[in-house]
């Protein structure tokens, strides 16, 4: 089975703070994926990235940069936490050419005050 | 899929009533579709997914979905629902690039 871990189920900062979301998985796949998710407004995506050291922005960059030094190792970095970044952050991982199923972490529940 | 649209949010049913739960998707090539569950404190899993071939997937947990190219739908069914089905639904699509783009969820409450 395809595990995706995330470094921390909860998680409270303090506004203009750095934080770091970490996501490992253990199934050597190409394609590592951030998501906020919040209510009435479903999964939007952050950042993906396709390969190591490659990146590409999602829906929403705006606030966010990403890490991905490892294969199996995709951090989100909220560079100057505000409020309107308390979330729910997904980490989806996918592998293979035409398996477009992703599998999801436990998700980082973020606030920020 | 360019984007993809769940019209209930909220949905509430007793046990052993029917479920349906709407989704479309608008058109964008590649047509793979999911539906996704998200039970109360759990990680999102995949129900079914539809690649090609016979339009009714069976899923996971008597869950099924049927793919109506000509209406651009693919609603999530199950005939008869358990206590056990409360979560929230995420329907999804292919959106190119490797990425899947989701409808906004619909939240089931099934009561005993």
């Amino acid at each position: 089975d395809v595990k995706v871990t995330q470094s921390s189920r909860y998680l409270v900062k303090r506004t203009g703070e750095k934080v770091f979301l970490e996501c490992v998985q253990d199934m050597d796949h190409e394609n590592m994926f951030w998501y906020r998710q919040d209510p009435g407004l479903g999964l939007r995506l952050i950042y993906f990235s396709y390969d190591v050291k490659m990146k590409e922005k999602g829906d929403i960059p705006e606030g966010y940069s990403v890490s991905r030094e490892k294969k199996e190792r995709f951090s989100l970095i909220l560079e100057s936490a505000s409020t309107n970044q308390t979330s729910m952050y997904l980490c989806a991982s996918l592998g293979g050419r035409r398996a477009y199923e992703q599998y999801f972490g436990p998700g980082t529940r973020l606030t920020v005050t | 899929a360019q984007s993809v649209s769940q019209h209930n949010h909220h949905v509430i049913l007793s046990e052993a009533a029917s479920l349906e739960l709407g989704c479309n998707y608008s058109y964008g090539g590649t047509v793979n579709l999911f539906w996704y569950v998200q039970y109360p404190g759990q990680h999102l899993q995949l129900l079914l997914k539809y690649f090609s071939g016979d339009p009714l997937v069976k899923g996971i947990k008597g869950f099924e979905a049927e793919f109506i190219k000509s209406k651009f739908s693919f609603n999530l069914r199950k005939p008869s629902v358990q206590w056990s089905d409360t979560a929230e639904y995420f329907c999804a699509g292919y959106g190119g690039f490797q990425k899947l783009v989701f409808g906004t969820g619909t939240r089931l409450l099934v009561s005993p």
